[in-house]
């Protein structure tokens, strides 16, 4: 089964900063996808970037971009500009390509971004 | 549009009571997932419903929970007989048939068992 690990439960930055939130996963499929979500206190869960493992290309969204290493099956967050308003859980998230669509999740980093 | 709602957003049942947790997916979506969020963990996949085809419940933790979605529209997750365990939220998702990248996800059922 794929497991998804985020072994950072909480993370602080300055604002305008630049803040590196980690996830590496686990599994033995060589096509699949990779979300990161974030999760302000309203609970809404808001999709922030994607990435499908057959791009050797780092998606990036804006202020936000990804460091994609399939080798090492890490998948870096890199959030720039860092504004108040992305204060927020994240969540790394692993679907499988094809079967069952179900997201596979970690257990979210708690970003702080200080005045 | 709407995005996906899903009520009552908070729900308080003693233990050993049955609850029914809705959801609303986005108008045309046909597919519609339910995950649990327990208190300082991430989502965990309970069901996934995709049209007319059989569902995949390879998640639900135990018989005390159910879903179903009528219509392909709107779904009810059940949990019987509820212990403290179940206290989490409960989230609902849902997407585009040809779109399944994007998981459009609902505020949460906030249920506490006391």
């Amino acid at each position: 089964a794929q497991t998804v690990t985020q072994s950072q439960p909480e993370m602080s930055v300055q604002e305008a900063e630049t803040v590196t939130l980690s996830c590496t996963y686990d599994t033995s499929e060589s096509d699949y996808y990779l979300f990161w979500y974030k999760q302000p206190p309203s609970r809404q869960m808001i999709l922030v970037i994607r990435q499908e493992a057959y791009k050797q290309q780092n998606a990036t969204e804006n202020r936000f971009s990804v460091n994609f290493q399939k080798a090492a099956k890490s998948f870096s967050l890199k959030i720039s500009d860092s504004q108040l308003g992305d204060a927020a859980m994240y969540f790394c998230a692993y679907r499988t390509q094809g079967g069952s669509e179900k997201l596979v999740f970690g257990k979210g980093t708690k970003l702080t971004v200080n005045p | 549009g709407a995005g996906v709602s899903q009520s009552p957003s908070n729900k308080v049942t003693e233990k050993g009571k049955d609850v029914e947790l809705r959801c609303d997916p986005i108008s045309g979506h046909t597919a519609l997932y339910w995950y649990r969020q327990s208190l300082g963990q991430g989502l965990e996949f309970l069901i996934y419903f995709q049209g007319n085809s059989a569902p995949d419940k390879s998640g639900l933790p135990s018989d005390r929970f159910s879903a179903e979605r009528t219509g392909g529209s709107v779904s009810t997750l059940t949990i019987q007989r509820t212990q403290q365990e179940d206290s989490a939220v409960y989230l609902c998702a849902s997407s585009l048939d040809w779109a399944p990248l994007e998981q459009y996800f609902g505020p949460g059922t906030r249920l506490t068992v006391t």
